[in-house]
C-alpha cells in the first residue's frame, strides 16, 4: 500500500497570504490528523476529520481550518499567515475503529517570510 | 501545557550500548505509543502499549508503562548508527474523542559508530 501523501512538501509564503495543503491518506483509511511542529512548541494537534466530519480540534485560532473529502483526502488551510506560522506540517491517518497507530506522511514545511 | 515530559532531552552512546528514554504524562489514557522522527521528515510508529498492559517488546524495543506514575519507558538494546534519530512519545487520552495524540517534547538520540 502506498503511504500517506502530503503536497506540496515545501512552501515558501509571504505574511497575510493565505495557503492549503494537502493530504491523501494510506487507501482504507477514514480518519486524518494533522499536525504542527515547530522547535518552540514541538508537536501540536491541529484537526483530526473522519467520514468527512472534524472530530477534534485543538487550541489553534480560527485563522487554521480544515476539510476531508469523500474519498477521505484532507485539507488545512492557514488564512492570513503570520511568521509564527512557519512549521512542519504533518498528516497522518489511521483505522480509527480501534484507536491504534497513526501513519504519518513526509510533511510539508511551511516558511512564511 | 498538555504534552507529556521526555528525558533525558539528548543522549549520546556508542554503538551496541543500551538506551533508555522516559516520558511522563498528565492524564488517563487508553495507550501510548512510540514514534521516531528522522532529522524533521514524517513520524514513524514504533509501539503501542495500552493502557491495561505493564511491559511490550517489539525487535530491539521494549515498552514499560506504569499507569500509576503516569510514566513510561522505552528501551533499546544494541543500538546502531542508523537508530539515530528523535523518539517522542504520545498519549491517547481517555477522554479523547478521536484522532489527537499529545506528543512529548522528544529525546534527541545520537548513537556514534
Amino acid at each position: 500500500k502506498a503511504g500517506v501523501t502530503q503536497t506540496p512538501r515545501y512552501l515558501i509564503k509571504t505574511r497575510g497570504q493565505q495557503v492549503t495543503l494537502s493530504c491523501s491518506p494510506i487507501s482504507g483509511h477514514r480518519s486524518v490528523s494533522w499536525y504542527q511542529q515547530t522547535p518552540g512548541q514541538g508537536l501540536q494537534f491541529l484537526f483530526e476529520y473522519f467520514s468527512e466530519t472534524q472530530r477534534n480540534k485543538g487550541n489553534f485560532p480560527g485563522r487554521f481550518s480544515g476539510r476531508q473529502f469523500s474519498n477521505s483526502r484532507s485539507e488545512m488551510n492557514v488564512s492570513t499567515l503570520e511568521l509564527g506560522d512557519s512549521a512542519l506540517y504533518l498528516c497522518a491517518s489511521s483505522l480509527t475503529v480501534v484507536r491504534g497507530e497513526q501513519y504519518f506522511g513526509p510533511g510539508t514545511r511551511l516558511t512564511v517570510t | 501545557s498538555q504534552q507529556g515530559e521526555e528525558d533525558p532531552q539528548a543522549l549520546s552512546i556508542q554503538e551496541g550500548e543500551n538506551a533508555t528514554m522516559n516520558c511522563s504524562y498528565k492524564t488517563s489514557i487508553n495507550n501510548l505509543q512510540w514514534y521516531r522522527q528522522n532529522s524533521g521528515r514524517g513520524l514513524v510508529h514504533l509501539i503501542l502499549i495500552r493502557s491495561n498492559e505493564r511491559e511490550k517488546h517489539s525487535g530491539r524495543l521494549r515498552v514499560t508503562l506504569d499507569t500509576s506514575k503516569k510514566s513510561s519507558s522505552l528501551l533499546i538494546t544494541a543500538s546502531r548508527a542508523a537508530d539515530t534519530a528523535s523518539y517522542f512519545c504520545a498519549t491517547d487520552a481517555r477522554d479523547n474523542q478521536g484522532g489527537k495524540l499529545i506528543f512529548g517534547q522528544g529525546t534527541e538520540l545520537s548513537v556514534k559508530p
